[in-house]
């Protein structure tokens, strides 16, 4: 088991431009996550998903959008890029409710945006 | 709304010294409260975890007892190693609705030789 993979590790973009931040999970769980964590902020969720064609909103969901097309992945993405969004993002996931509320975390990606 | 507070780091102690850092909430109702670890250039592992008051949840020498009537959860070990240096996350999760996992702003922890 591979666990929760993220792709890419490390991004640099300028203002304004887009990209995509998958995450993969081979652990069948329901629920998959994103937060964005910040110096003196600890982590903080940005959108997440309790199952496959199912999105919502986290706390800071603004300058994102997600989908998870297939239970195994999902997608986050910047469609136009600012400095502010200059953070590194973490992916999670766990079992639905019912099986256990621990969330296995994945080891981040570092994007800086100029 | 439902918070965590961790105390301001770095903490900086000696290998063999002991570790306390100390975690409060603020919750409506009855979390389940943990503790995760985030080594150097990884993602947040779960360290250990209590799910009622008066549990205590252990793991790898790390300790700690969810305290309701003081709404705490202090993360102690008695003897630390170079290798425990790492940010701690003290956070809470609501049993109920959606359970997001709420976070606090996380302690950095630097064991010296």
């Amino acid at each position: 088991n591979a666990g929760v993979t993220q792709t890419p590790k490390f991004r640099v973009l300028k203002t304004g431009q887009s990209m995509t931040l998958l995450c993969a999970q081979d652990m069948n769980h329901e629920y998959m996550y994103w937060y964005r964590q910040d110096p003196g902020m600890g982590l903080r969720l940005i959108h997440y998903s309790v199952g496959e064609g199912t999105t919502a909103k986290g706390e800071v969901p603004d300058g994102y959008n997600v989908s998870r097309l297939k239970k195994q992945n999902f997608l986050l993405g910047l469609e136009s890029a600012a400095p502010s969004q200059t953070s590194v993002y973490f992916c999670a996931s766990r079992p639905s409710a019912s099986r256990g509320y621990e969330q296995y975390f994945g080891p981040g990606t570092r994007l800086t945006v100029t | 709304g439902d918070s965590v507070t961790q105390m301001e780091g770095p903490v900086t102690l000696s290998e063999e010294a002991f570790l306390t850092i100390n975690c409060t909430y603020t919750a409506t109702g009855y979390p389940s409260l943990f503790w995760y670890v985030q080594y150097p250039g990884e993602g947040l592992q779960l360290l250990l975890k209590a799910t009622k008051a008066d549990d205590k949840g252990s793991n790898k020498g790390f300790e700690a007892t969810y305290r309701k009537e003081t709404t705490s959860f202090h993360l102690e070990k008695g003897s630390v190693q170079v290798s425990d240096s790492a940010v701690y996350f003290c956070a809470l999760l609501m049993n109920t609705g959606f359970q997001k996992l709420v976070f606090g702003t996380g302690t950095r922890l630097l064991v010296s030789p």
